[in-house]
């Protein structure tokens, strides 16, 4: 089975721009989460869809916005980017909604914003 | 107080010591206790994961838990340098609620 891939691999962005961020989840999982990472704050959860809907929230301004469509792939956007922003963004999938606590994880989106 | 303490290291050690990465966390309702692999520049890789106390090993890997002082552990037999890495631990009270995260230990074997 193919593993989760995440587009695109790395991002420059201008402070103000938006940005979205592509996740394509493990075939058949129906879960996906999406986490920042940076080396001060380490692994941060963002939000998590499940069949279509956001089913868990972390604590991210409105700014952070996803989406999950029919076929389980997910999207992240970011709008008006601050400099803070910087980070490593992770995607992962999990086979179905009582399962979270095992997540396979995609490369990740390496965002700049300069 | 953070509910995951794990020390961030840098932990060194030569090739072929058992290695011991720990965690502790206050949370005692969590039910669920992974391990992940982090290699520079890339997504955490799910190592294990361990439903509540007791052991589980895989090859080199074995994961530890003792709920009751909520501490876990896991131990690397005959490191290589290969395990050189970010390893960070994560909980979860199961079912469809959210891991939390450790900040990960930096992992250095040494030829």
């Amino acid at each position: 089975k193919a593993g989760v891939t995440q587009t695109p691999r790395y991002l420059i962005k201008t402070r103000g721009q938006q940005v979205t961020l592509s996740c394509s989840p493990i075939s058949g999982h129906r879960s996906v989460s999406w986490y920042q990472q940076t080396p001060g704050q380490g692994l941060q959860f963002l939000f998590e869809y499940f069949s279509e809907t956001q089913r868990n929230k972390g604590n991210f301004p409105g700014r952070f916005s996803g989406r999950q469509f029919s076929n389980s792939r997910s999207e992240m956007n970011v709008s008006t980017l601050e400099l803070g922003d910087s980070a490593l963004y992770l995607c992962a999938s999990s086979a179905s909604g009582t399962q979270t606590y095992e997540q396979y994880f995609g490369p990740g989106t390496r965002l700049t914003v300069t | 107080q953070k509910e995951v303490e794990q020390d961030p290291g840098p932990l060194s050690v030569p090739e072929g010591a058992i290695v011991s990465l720990n965690c502790t966390y206050s949370n005692s309702a969590f039910q669920y206790f992974m391990w992940y692999r982090q290699y520079s520049r890339k997504g955490p890789e799910l190592l294990m994961y361990t439903y509540s106390s007791g052991n589980k090993e895989d090859g080199r890997f074995t994961a530890q838990v003792d709920k009751s002082s909520k501490y876990i552990s896991l131990f690397i037999r005959d490191s290589q340098p290969s395990d050189s890495a970010t390893y960070l631990c994560a909980m979860s009270l199961g079912g469809s609620y959210i891991p939390t995260f450790g900040r990960g230990t930096s992992l250095i074997v040494h030829p």
